[in-house]
């Protein structure tokens, strides 16, 4: 199993959409969990971190189920400026484990 | 807001050759990480450091790799003798200490390196 699984994507979703993200991870004992955004052969950009009580800011909600192992990015209203790679991140240890990525492109 | 800054931002050399990429944490940050992305591919893990020693490596992170904190404000990663296979970005990534190892990193905006 992967260490952090992601949707496969691309999402393709017209502007004002409402878009879904789904994660899982293997390592119970991982300490915290973010969700990163790259535009194209840019640096990861720390989007949220993620907590078990869920959190928001703005049009992005985030989620974490820890006996499930599994975490959620919703984003509402999707902007033409949304279009990036979204990166479910978690930390092991320290060191980040990263998903490969969900491809998001917002159309007019 | 400060800034993670890498140079250069794009490395050409040849094959066999050693290259060394440089990356200015921020500055009260004491803990350092790179990190490479091969084109297409996930970001991953190379090495940590802290206390001007490595704390943890990946298995990527084999004898031609070192990593360096020569002054009090550079960080750097040596690849002795480069590999076609070694064609990434490469991140460096700090942390402050005093918040815990559980929060997020801040990211350079990295360096690709290109192996001819």
């Amino acid at each position: 199993r992967k260490e952090v699984e992601q949707d496969p994507g691309p999402f393709n979703v017209p502007e004002g959409a409402t878009v879904a993200f789904n994660c899982t991870y293997s390592n119970s004992a991982s300490q915290s969990f973010f969700w990163y955004r790259q535009d194209c052969r840019k640096e990861p950009k720390l989007l949220m971190s993620v907590y078990s009580s869920g959190n928001e800011d703005g049009r992005f909600t985030a989620q974490l189920n820890r006996a499930s192992q599994y975490i959620s990015l919703l984003i509402r209203d999707s902007k033409l400026s949304d279009s990036a790679t979204y990166l479910c991140v978690v930390n092991t240890g320290g060191k980040l484990i990263f998903g490969q990525g969900t491809e998001l492109s917002v159309k007019p | 807001e400060p800034e993670v800054t890498q140079t250069p931002s794009h490395q050409v050399t040849q094959m066999g050759q050693e290259v060394i990429l440089r990356c200015v944490p921020i500055s009260n940050h004491l803990y350092f990480y790179w990190y490479r992305q091969i084109l297409g591919q996930k970001v991953e893990f190379l090495v940590s450091f802290y206390n001007n020693e490595i704390s943890e490596k990946s298995e990527i992170f084999d004898d031609q790799f070192s990593v360096e904190r020569p002054d009090g404000s550079n960080f750097t990663l040596k690849i002795r003798s480069t590999k076609l296979e070694d064609s990434a970005m490469y991140f460096c990534a700090s942390l402050p200490s005093g918040q815990g190892l559980d929060q997020p990193q801040h990211f350079g905006d990295g360096t690709r390196l290109s192996i001819l």
